[in-house]
């Protein structure tokens, strides 16, 4: 799967957008771009996927590049509820579902 | 539904000592998976199960053993504790096909003195 890069940190004031960049430059044609947060400690939630269209849930929207090589995750107005680390992970839609978790974002929301 | 649940919640062993997880699902999800991750770092995956009766090696699988002999039920084993294996270990679960979402239980915290 994949390799991606996301930036150790960011911070957000609440109410605003929070957009999470992910590079992954080596996807390939049959990989998916998954996000998943994890608050606290608890077990990681999943967020949203997507292949190269752009994709929308009530969680959030996931822009993916014409290039499929960065996409964005933006949380639209985001609360102090949504500080955790978020995870980008590419993989495969073939065989096993074996998710490949990197160090994540840690995203602070500030009053 | 409670959806993934995983006993104990938290758990100290002596070097040596052996212990089995129990992570259970209500979803009739086909999936299951148990993860471990360190202080720090992201989740790594130890062993998973895509149906019962089978299990396969995910990237961390030394250590541990694996049984799937309902499909509800994924089991973990440590058969001789060691210090390294100190770590909050996650279930999860997801549906058949390539796409599902996987659905995380609430972890294990384990120490092993």
């Amino acid at each position: 799967d994949a390799k991606t890069t996301q930036p150790p940190s960011m911070d957000c004031a609440e109410g605003r957008a929070a957009n999470l960049p992910c590079n992954h430059s080596t996807i390939s044609g049959n990989e998916y771009v998954y996000w998943y947060r994890q608050i606290h400690s608890q077990g990681p939630q999943y967020i949203i996927h997507g292949l190269k269209n752009n994709e929308t849930n009530e969680m959030a929207s996931l822009i993916i590049t014409e290039d499929r090589k960065s996409s964005t995750l933006i949380l639209p107005h985001a609360t102090l509820r949504d500080t955790a680390v978020y995870y980008c992970i590419v993989r495969s839609i073939q065989g096993a579902q074996k998710l490949v978790f990197g160090q994540g974002t840690r995203l602070t929301i500030n009053p | 539904n409670a959806g993934v649940t995983q006993t104990p919640k938290f758990r100290v062993l002596k070097t040596g000592q052996s212990m089995t997880l129990l992570c259970a699902q209500d979803m009739n999800h086909e999936y299951m998976y148990w993860y471990r991750q360190d202080p720090g770092m992201g989740l790594r995956l130890i062993h998973y199960s895509v149906g019962e009766g089978t299990t396969a090696k995910g990237e961390v699988p030394d250590g541990y053993n694996v049984s799937r002999l309902k499909k509800q039920n994924f089991l973990l084993g440590l058969e001789s504790a060691a210090p390294s294996q100190t770590s909050v270990y996650f279930c999860a679960s997801s549906a058949f096909g390539s796409y599902n979402e996987q659905f995380f239980g609430p972890g294990t915290r384990l120490t092993v003195l």
